[in-house]
């Protein structure tokens, strides 16, 4: 079965400092990987995804996130936080439900803090 | 373009009791999702509708939740009756396709925060 594991629960980071949070998948099969983005009291937003094109996928807000096959991962990156990224982060995985039906499975997410 | 609309935004009620959200998505949006989100975990997929038809709703629990769109375009999810654990934040979302994103990205409402007393 495909699923996401987002390690660490709680990520906390300096403004300007470098934004990793980390998304490892378990798959028998080429993974559709997604990088979604909660705001407070808001639904999700699309950050970026993997279809299997470019390895660095490049998203929105100066996001960008690599699939590495060797190690299945799929991390998201920033060079440099802003205070406006505090927020919480999904992993999620296409999965296959059945005949050409498919849903996306969501990692349990990871909070991004931003200190002044 | 106008989002997805839901409402009501936030919901107390007593266990026992029924409840019903409501979810308007993008115009031309032909396929509609479900999902209830428990505090502390990712969202999880309820039911999934393409048009008026249901496409998987293998994680609903048809004991006490139902779910309609009948015309394909607004829909409705209502429990009854609630239980404790139903507490959670439900969201709906809409897309183009069913492709699940591949394609045309899921726009996702805003939510209704649904608290169990």
């Amino acid at each position: 079965a495909q699923s996401v594991t987002q390690l660490g629960s709680h990520v906390s980071v300096s403004e300007g400092a470098l934004v990793l949070l980390r998304c490892n998948y378990s798959s028998s099969v080429p993974p559709y990987l997604f990088w979604y983005v909660q705001y407070p009291n808001q639904g999700l937003q699309l950050l970026l995804k993997y279809t299997s094109a470019a390895t660095l996928v490049k998203g929105i807000n100066g996001f960008e996130a690599e699939f590495k096959k060797s190690e299945t991962s799929f991390h998201l990156t920033k060079p440099s936080a802003h205070m406006s990224d505090a927020a919480e982060y999904f992993c999620a995985v296409r999965l296959n439900s059945g005949g050409s039906n498919y849903k996306l499975t969501f990692g349990k997410g990871t909070l991004l803090t931003v200190n002044p | 373009e106008a989002g997805v609309a839901q409402s009501p935004r936030y919901k107390i009620i007593e266990k026992r009791q029924s409840v019903a959200f409501w979810c308007n998505p993008i115009s031309g949006h032909a396929t509609l999702y479900w999902y209830q989100q428990i505090l502390g975990q990712g969202p999880k997929l309820l039911i999934q509708f393409q048009n008026n038809g249901v496409v998987d709703d293998s994680q609903l629990p048809k004991d006490r939740f139902s779910a309609e769109r009948l015309k394909g375009v607004d829909s409705t999810l209502k429990i009854q009756p609630a239980k404790l654990e139903d507490s959670a934040v439900y969201l709906c979302a809409s897309s183009l396709d069913a492709g699940q994103g591949l394609r045309q990205p899921q726009h996702f409402g805003d939510g209704t925060r649904l608290s169990i007393l």
